[in-house]
């Protein structure tokens, strides 16, 4: 069973402070990681499909790297405003099957 | 972009009742719907693949019978939970794969409160 783990569960930080995020999964047999920005009451909203090792993508503020040999990827929010207050989840994905999700990181901006 | 429209947000059942949770695509066709449920603190948890036209394939410890699928067209899925019972109580939420983008796009989920 793949196991995808994601630190640390929550965080508070200040209105300008920068963060950042880990996803840990097994490197074998890697295809595709993921990362969702989920509010409350809203549907998960796609930030990023990683696929090779080395990736770094970027939207705006939010940033993310993908190690597929050591198994990590980390999301980076610059400047962090109150708006980024969400839960952030990533996942492996395979193509065309069902995503595998962690737990998500729940992050709290305060102005 | 893609969207997913699921309803109900929120339900309150009694037990013994059956309760069905929608998914409609509305601007694509989703060739494949996933359902996934969370309990408190954990992940989202793949509970069944339906795709267009066929039976749901189940996850080891979903029951079949007592969660139905039906996926009768490509903008629509839907998700029974058949004689509810408060530990059915949880959060559903469905996402469609689209075939034109191969990408996947959530429902806001649905909060099933069994009492």
């Amino acid at each position: 069973i793949l196991n995808v783990e994601q630190s640390p569960q929550s965080l508070h930080v200040q209105e300008g402070d920068s963060t950042n995020f880990t996803c840990s999964f097994p490197s074998s047999n890697f295809y595709a990681l993921h990362w969702y920005r989920w509010e409350t009451a809203k549907s998960p909203e796609a930030l990023f499909v990683m696929t090779l090792n080395g990736d770094e993508k970027k939207k705006g503020r939010i940033s993310a790297t993908l190690n597929t040999k050591e198994g990590y990827s980390y999301l980076y929010i610059k400047g962090s405003q109150p708006e980024d207050s969400a839960t952030y989840l990533c996942a492996l994905g395979q193509a065309g099957t069902a995503l595998i999700f962690g737990k998500g990181t729940t992050l709290s901006v305060s102005s | 972009g893609a969207v997913v429209s699921q309803h109900p947000s929120w339900v309150i059942c009694k037990s013994g009742t059956s309760v069905k949770i929608e998914c409609r695509s509305l601007d694509f066709q989703a060739t494949t719907m996933f359902w996934y449920r969370q309990f408190p603190k954990q992940s989202l948890m793949l509970m069944a693949t339906s795709n267009e036209g066929s039976k749901a394939t189940y996850e080891q410890g979903v029951e079949k019978d007592k969660f139905l699928i039906n996926h009768a067209s490509l903008t629509l899925s839907t998700l029974t939970v058949t004689s509810a019972h408060p530990e059915d109580s949880s959060f559903y939420i469905c996402s469609a794969l689209d075939r034109g983008s191969h990408g996947y796009t959530f429902g806001s989920g649905t909060r099933l409160t069994v009492v």
